[in-house]
C-alpha cells in the first residue's frame, strides 16, 4: 500500500543544518515532494524531485533521494527562525493525488 | 497567495448537523483534490475531481461527500457530523496533466469545529 512516514520533531540551533528525512512504499511515484506548511496557513510547495534524480540543489535547500531505500531527506542549510514550520514529505504521479507524510515539526531555538 | 480559494474559513457546529465547504480552484486549473487535516493523523487525502468527474478516492466517509461544478469549483459535504469530524479541510488543484509535475496548490483550508 502507499505510506509515507516521517519523523515528528526535530530542533535545531539557529544557523545549524537542519535534515528531515521521509521513507516512503510506492516505488512508482514520479516525483517526490517537500511542502512547508507555517501556522495557520496552507501547504506551499518547496520543492520536488523526480524519480530517477539522486539529487537536487536549490539555494539553502539540498534534496537526496535514495531509490533503493525508498528514502528521501531534506537539508536545509543556514537554518534560520523563519524556518520554523511543519515540513511534509509527499510522493505521487502527475494529476494523481499526492500521498502525504504525517509532517515534521521543526522548530529553531536562537 | 496560491490562487486557490477556500471558504468558509472557519465554521463551529453541533453535532448532527451538516455543512458544506467551498474551494474554487487556480484558474485554468482542472483537477480538484480534498484533504483533511487532523492532528492525530496528518493529511489524509479524501477525494479527487478532474473536469466534473470523480478520478479518485481515498479514506473518506459514506457521510461526506463532494462534487465538482461545471466552472470547476467544487464543494464538500459533511453530514450527521461527530466530534472526531472537527479537522482543518484543504482544497487544492493542479495543472493540466501535460508537461507537468503534478504539483498540487493548496488553499488556506477550512477550520471545521463540531461542538
Amino acid at each position: 500500500g502507499e505510506d509515507v512516514e516521517q519523523s515528528l520533531f526535530l530542533s535545531v540551533r539557529e544557523g545549524d543544518s537542519s535534515v528531515i528525512n521521509c521513507t516512503y512504499t510506492d516505488s512508482s511515484s514520479t516525483y517526490l515532494y517537500w511542502y512547508k506548511q507555517e501556522p495557520g496557513a496552507g501547504l506551499q510547495l518547496l520543492t520536488y524531485i523526480f524519480s530517477n534524480m539522486d539529487m537536487k540543489q536549490d539555494q539553502r535547500l539540498t534534496v537526496l533521494l535514495n531509490k533503493k531505500d525508498k528514502h528521501l531527506s531534506l537539508r536545509i542549510a543556514d537554518t534560520q527562525t523563519g524556518d520554523s514550520a511543519i515540513y511534509f514529505c509527499a510522493e505521487g504521479r502527475v494529476a494523481d493525488k499526492l500521498i502525504f507524510g504525517t509532517g515534521t515539526r521543526l522548530q529553531v531555538f536562537p | 497567495d496560491s490562487g486557490v480559494t477556500q471558504t468558509p474559513k472557519h465554521l463551529i457546529t453541533a453535532t448532527g448537523q451538516r455543512v458544506t465547504l467551498r474551494c474554487s480552484p487556480r484558474s485554468g486549473d482542472l483537477s480538484v483534490y480534498w484533504y483533511q487535516q487532523s492532528l492525530d493523523q496528518g493529511l489524509q487525502f479524501l477525494i479527487q475531481y478532474y473536469n466534473g468527474e470523480e478520478r479518485a478516492k481515498g479514506n473518506i466517509l459514506e457521510r461526506f461527500s463532494a462534487q465538482q461544478f461545471p466552472d470547476l469549483h467544487s464543494e464538500l459535504n459533511l453530514s450527521s457530523l461527530e466530534l472526531g469530524d472537527s479537522a482543518l479541510y484543504f482544497c487544492a488543484s493542479s495543472g493540466p496533466l501535460e508537461g507537468h509535475t503534478g504539483e498540487l496548490f493548496f488553499g488556506e483550508g477550512s477550520r471545521l469545529t463540531v461542538l
